[in-house]
């Protein structure tokens, strides 16, 4: 059962305006959620992080949204590049009860010049 | 200078054969893991070791056989290799085990595994 979900597989947007990049969970112990980006044959690398104490994080172009009672977090990147095009995954983990990070399938960005 | 390298990038294989993937960190991390990602694109633990100890095992066959020399190795063996292996496998590692906070893992590039 798949407890991190990122329903769009995929993502087009026009270079210049605003990337929105959804993900929902099903597990209300999540309290640690990250998001990765990752480049054709190349692996995951981390971008932002977001803990449940907070319902922001931003860290220049990319702000990571966190809605707990939702159980949904969304990734905005402003202004969208054409570098920014890739696969996005989302994670959460259970924080200090927690022992593994869990993934959703990915959304495929595309930023269109 | 690679932070998580793994090695073979590429592995093609005829079914029933035994094979290893190797994974080295010089992050001076404590905890590696192995992932799978399937067709579906779905990234799945498999392991997870902590200073050389096994501390996560998920829903793996026991053909895969992880092993850990030292902290800064997690090699992953593979016997009887069977089609449905046929998947990319990813080595992280991270400062400590995914259940502490403000704590994101450093992935390898990735091997690609294809069992014939």
């Amino acid at each position: 059962d798949q407890q991190v979900k990122q329903n769009s597989p995929s993502l087009s947007v026009q270079e210049g305006r605003i990337s929105i990049l959804n993900c929902d969970y099903t597990n209300s112990m999540f309290d640690y959620f990250l998001w990765y980006k990752k480049y054709p044959a190349e692996g995951p690398t981390f971008l932002i992080s977001i803990s449940s104490i907070k319902d922001k994080n931003e860290d220049g172009r990319f702000t990571v949204f966190l809605n707990k009672s939702a159980k949904h977090l969304s990734l905005h990147i402003v202004p969208s590049q054409p570098g920014d095009s890739a696969v996005y995954f989302c994670a959460a983990n259970e924080g200090y009860t927690g022992n593994q990070f869990y993934f959703g399938t990915g959304t495929s960005l595309t930023v269109i010049p | 200078d690679t932070a998580v390298s793994q090695t073979p990038k590429y592995l093609v294989t005829q079914m029933g054969n035994d094979k290893s993937i190797k994974c080295e960190q010089n992050l001076g991390h404590d905890t590696m893991y192995w992932y799978k990602q399937d067709s579906k694109k779905f990234l799945k633990i498999m392991f997870s070791y902590n200073n050389k100890e096994l501390i996560i095992n998920e829903t793996v066959p026991n053909r895969f056989s992880p092993k850990s020399p030292d902290k800064a190795h997690l090699n992953l063996h593979i016997n009887s290799l069977e089609l449905g292996d046929s998947a990319v496998y990813f080595c992280a590692s991270s400062h400590r085990p995914a259940g502490a906070s403000y704590n994101e893992q450093f992935f390898g590039p990735g091997t690609r595994l294809t069992v014939l």
